[in-house]
């Protein structure tokens, strides 16, 4: 029963233009999304988050949406750049405590 | 951000040894930590929740015989692998995290077992 679902595999992208990841979850109870960056054979790294009581969060390049509603959040990057290529995983959190469940990840890939 | 050492990064060991893991906090301390487990080309499952000072809580479907945690410290966390096989090999991730409502839990490098 995945909890998390990105359902893109992969993304490409030119160089300057916006990226766009999305990911979809099915409980209502979470509290916190992160998104969080990740190239092989090394840990995840903590990009950005937004809390239920939020729609939308912002750190430079990087903008995280959230609908609630639609249970549904996204992550904008732009412009996108060469060294943004790797996997990006969402999470989210349940109220009750700091446990993370990721979605699938999807490999973003920016072209100069 | 929190740094979060992971060691070793990578290790080879024969069919039937044991393999331990270490995860650190380096700068603050870390009273609860998870492990995780990463499948080629899939996500991050969590294996296991560890509290400083009590028995790890295991996921659905991870055997707590095979997967040995102790969190003997507040800076230190470590998963052995007992009797390891093949399928054992992966990619094992740890992170910590400052208190049961920190939502940002840092990662560690990661650690990729093989077993032959």
């Amino acid at each position: 029963d995945q909890q998390v679902k990105q359902n893109s595999p992969s993304l490409s992208v030119q160089e300057g233009r916006i990226s766009i990841l999305n990911c979809d979850y099915t409980n209502s109870m979470f509290d916190y999304f992160l998104w969080y960056k990740k190239y092989p054979a090394e840990g995840p790294t903590f990009l950005i988050s937004i809390s239920s009581i939020k729609d939308k969060n912002e750190d430079g390049r990087f903008t995280v949406f959230l609908n609630k509603s639609a249970k549904h959040l996204s992550l904008h990057i732009v412009p996108s750049q060469p060294g943004d290529s790797a996997v990006y995983f969402c999470a989210v959190q349940e109220t009750s405590g700091s446990r993370l469940t990721f979605g699938e990840g999807t490999q973003l890939t920016v072209n100069p | 951000g929190a740094v979060v050492s992971q060691h070793p990064s990578r290790v080879i060991c024969k069919s039937g040894t044991s393999v331990k893991i270490e995860c650190r906090s380096l700068d603050f301390q870390a009273t609860t930590m998870f492990w995780y487990r990463q499948f080629p080309k899939q996500s991050l499952m969590l294996m296991a929740t560890s509290n400083e000072g009590s028995k790890a809580t295991y996921e659905q479907g991870v055997e707590k015989d095979k997967f040995l945690i102790n969190h003997a410290s507040l800076t230190l966390s470590t998963l052995t692998v007992t009797s390891a096989h093949p399928e054992d090999s992966s990619f094992y991730i740890c992170s910590a995290a400052s208190g049961q409502m920190n939502t940002e839990a840092f990662f560690g490098q990661g650690t990729r077992l093989t077993v032959v």
